[in-house]
């Protein structure tokens, strides 16, 4: 079984400060872990992922993100927050050698507000 | 990535009809899945579409309701059938297993269904 757990559903940041999504994973395997971005009335983009290849994970638009096994977590951090940032933020995750089709497993979500 | 185009790109339907929705793919692709997001809500698999033969629903999405079509490698369908109001969602496709992508799924810009 899998699961994923997005500590906040809402974070709000100023234009310029840095941003932390936060996001703890259980899976009986070895995980691939996403991130996923909504931007209103759009599809879901890929931001990034991990497949067990270096743990901190560089993504798109200054985006990254560090596995952790210890802490069970992969949080989602921005330097420098855009206001072309605010949208809505997944954490996915997937367990490997399921033997099954590529099954996600979505968190609920993470609402990211940037003000001026 | 993948370019994944879905059609409607959004309806307005009426109670107790059907509503087919559209998902092709620029190139083939091994896996292509359903998935349905309520409002404000996240995204739940509703199916995955197997070519040439009958789609894998998951718990609690049934054939009736939810016929999907895999002709071939590149397109899929997904009727929802004898609509009620709490079918009012976002419905997404999404492609996996495209060469060099590994498990990495890529999402289309999701068909946005209104039931009255």
């Amino acid at each position: 079984a899998q699961s994923v757990t997005q500590l906040d559903s809402h974070v709000s940041v100023s234009e310029g400060t840095p941003v932390l999504l936060r996001c703890n994973y259980s899976s009986s395997y070895s995980p691939s872990l996403f991130w996923y971005v909504q931007h209103p009335n759009k599809g879901l983009q890929l931001l990034l992922k991990y497949t067990s290849a270096a743990t901190l994970v560089k993504g798109i638009n200054g985006f990254e993100a560090e596995f952790k096994k210890s802490e069970t977590s992969f949080h989602l951090t921005k330097p420098s927050a855009h206001m072309s940032d605010a949208a809505e933020y997944f954490c996915v995750v997937r367990a490997k050698g399921t033997g099954t089709a590529s099954k996600l497993t979505f968190g609920t979500g993470t609402r990211l507000q940037v003000t001026l | 990535s993948a370019v994944i185009s879905q059609k409607p790109s959004r309806d307005i339907c009426q109670r107790g009809t059907s509503l087919t929705i559209q998902c092709q793919v620029d190139s083939q692709v091994t896996m292509m899945f359903w998935y349905r997001q309520q409002p404000g809500q996240s995204l739940t698999l509703i199916a995955t579409a197997n070519q040439g033969s009958e789609a894998t629903y998951e718990s609690g999405f049934v054939i009736d309701k939810f016929p999907i079509s895999r002709p071939n490698l590149t397109f899929s369908t997904l009727t929802v059938s004898n609509m009620s109001p709490e079918d009012s969602s976002i419905y997404l496709c999404s492609v996996g297993g495209r060469q060099g992508a590994g498990d990495t799924q890529y999402f289309g810009p999701g068909t946005r269904l209104t039931v009255l």
